[in-house]
């Protein structure tokens, strides 16, 4: 069965600091990846997406995420995390049959 | 102009009521899901709708039915409602599911 992992459960950064956060999903055939934000108390919210194409996506607010088919890895990041980056991180797999997979979800506190 | 509504936006409610959840879109699009995010914020499927029609019903109690009146509307209803049905209920919507949803701002249930 298809599925999603992220390893890192809580992340607590300072203010500046670089985020990596990892994701890994398990399915052969081609896939679409998604990670989502969701600010405390708020609904989920596209931060990018990665279809075909430069494996490097970028996203909204500074952020990045790198596609790695061999690993299939589809990570996350930020060169300079700010306090208001504090939110749950979703990672998400679409493998064309109608459903949205997402990973268990991170955690990222950012200390001012 | 909000793009996926719910209503409302919490609920509290006592063991063995029913109870319902609305969502509408006003996007025109012509998918529309229901996923339950849990105590550690794992969200998981429930149901999709495509054009009224029932397309994934991932394996949830039968005490949960979902009510497509129309394309824009995916309503949820809940019979002899459980301390486990405590939950944040996202609604969502996708013009093709494959390339990722737009969600409502979610439905606080808890059941008490």
């Amino acid at each position: 069965a298809q599925s999603v992992s992220q390893h890192n459960h809580h992340v607590i950064l300072s203010e500046a600091a670089s985020l990596e956060l990892g994701c890994n999903y398990s399915y052969g055939g081609t896939v679409n990846l998604f990670w989502y934000v969701q600010y405390p108390g708020q609904h989920l919210q596209l931060l990018l997406k990665y279809f075909s194409g430069d494996p490097l996506v970028k996203g909204i607010k500074g952020f990045e995420a790198e596609f790695i088919k061999s690993k299939f890895s589809f990570n996350l990041r930020k060169p300079s995390v700010q306090w208001s980056d504090t939110a749950e991180y979703f990672c998400a797999v679409s493998n064309q049959g109608g459903k949205l997979i997402f990973g268990q979800g991170t955690e990222l506190s950012v200390k001012p | 102009d909000t793009a996926v509504s719910q209503t409302p936006k919490y609920l509290v409610t006592q063991m063995g009521n029913d109870k319902s959840i609305k969502c509408e879109q006003n996007l025109g699009h012509d998918t529309m899901y229901w996923y339950k995010q849990d105590s550690k914020k794992f969200l998981k499927i429930m149901f999709s709708y495509n054009n009224k029609e029932l397309i994934i019903n991932e394996t949830v109690p039968n005490r949960f039915s979902p009510k497509s009146p129309d394309k824009a509307h995916l309503n949820l209803h809940i019979n002899s409602l459980e301390l486990g049905d405590s939950a944040v209920y996202f609604c969502a919507s996708s013009q093709d599911p494959d390339y990722g949803y737009t969600f409502g701002s979610g439905t606080r249930l808890t059941v008490v």
